[in-house]
């Protein structure tokens, strides 16, 4: 059972570079949200999909865009990498957008930028 | 916005101890979650508490959910090195628009067991 998977697990950019982290759950999961994590900061999130065709802004969007490609996939871009975004990345779907159901995580993308 | 604070933030104790950590808010929350991150992994859900002064058993972890639904306990009864890991506790954040779907997480508890 693969769950959740992140692309690619480690990252290291330059100042001013541009990527995008990948993500895919096989769980035809509904919703789809991005994570960053920061010591002393816990989990904030970044962007999140309700559904397949839309996506809002979560806590600390700037700086990143995402796109819900399909319903298996949500990926995050970073257009002009910045030291400050340096962090642990993580992405989670749950299967509805309302109610007590889990978030499910992957493992993370560690991403250095320089 | 809605916080959740959580202590100690971090925790070294001794193979065979027991131990409790706290999720608080000045907030009230219609549930919360209860996560476990180990290290180079992605939180894991342990429990979701619903209704006030629930309680629930995991084994030796007992969560425990305020009667004002503002606050939770994790109490671990002798602990194991296999416990080591980050508790974090989340729960809906529903002070913002769509927030009910979204999820606010406490800062998280480290917690390290010795053999």
């Amino acid at each position: 059972n693969a769950g959740v998977t992140q692309t690619p697990k480690f990252q290291v950019l330059k100042t001013g570079q541009s990527m995008t982290l990948q993500c895919a759950q096989d769980m035809n999961h509904n919703s789809m949200y991005w994570y960053r994590q920061d010591p002393g900061m816990g989990l904030r999130l970044i962007y999140y999909s309700a559904s397949e065709g839309t996506t809002d802004k979560g806590e600390v969007p700037n700086g990143y865009n995402v796109s819900r490609l399909n319903k298996r996939e949500f990926s995050l871009r970073l257009e002009s990498a910045a030291p400050s975004q340096t962090s642990v990345y993580f992405c989670a779907s749950r299967v509805k957008f309302q109610g007590n159901q889990p978030q499910h995580f992957g493992d993370g993308t560690r991403l250095s930028i320089l | 916005t809605q916080l959740l604070e959580q202590s100690p933030q971090f925790l070294s104790i001794q193979e065979g101890e027991n131990l409790t950590v706290y999720c608080n808010s000045s907030s009230v929350f219609s549930s919360l979650q209860w996560y476990r991150q180990e290290p180079g992994e992605g939180p894991v859900l342990l429990v979701t508490v619903v209704t006030g002064g629930e309680v629930k058993k995991l084994k030796r972890l007992t969560f425990q959910f305020g009667d004002a639904r503002k606050d939770s306990s994790l109490h671990i009864t002798a602990a194991q090195p296999g416990d080591t890991g980050l508790y974090l506790c989340a729960g809906p954040n529903l002070y913002t628009q769509g927030g009910s779907e979204k999820l606010v997480f406490g800062k998280g508890t480290k917690l390290t067991v010795n053999p």
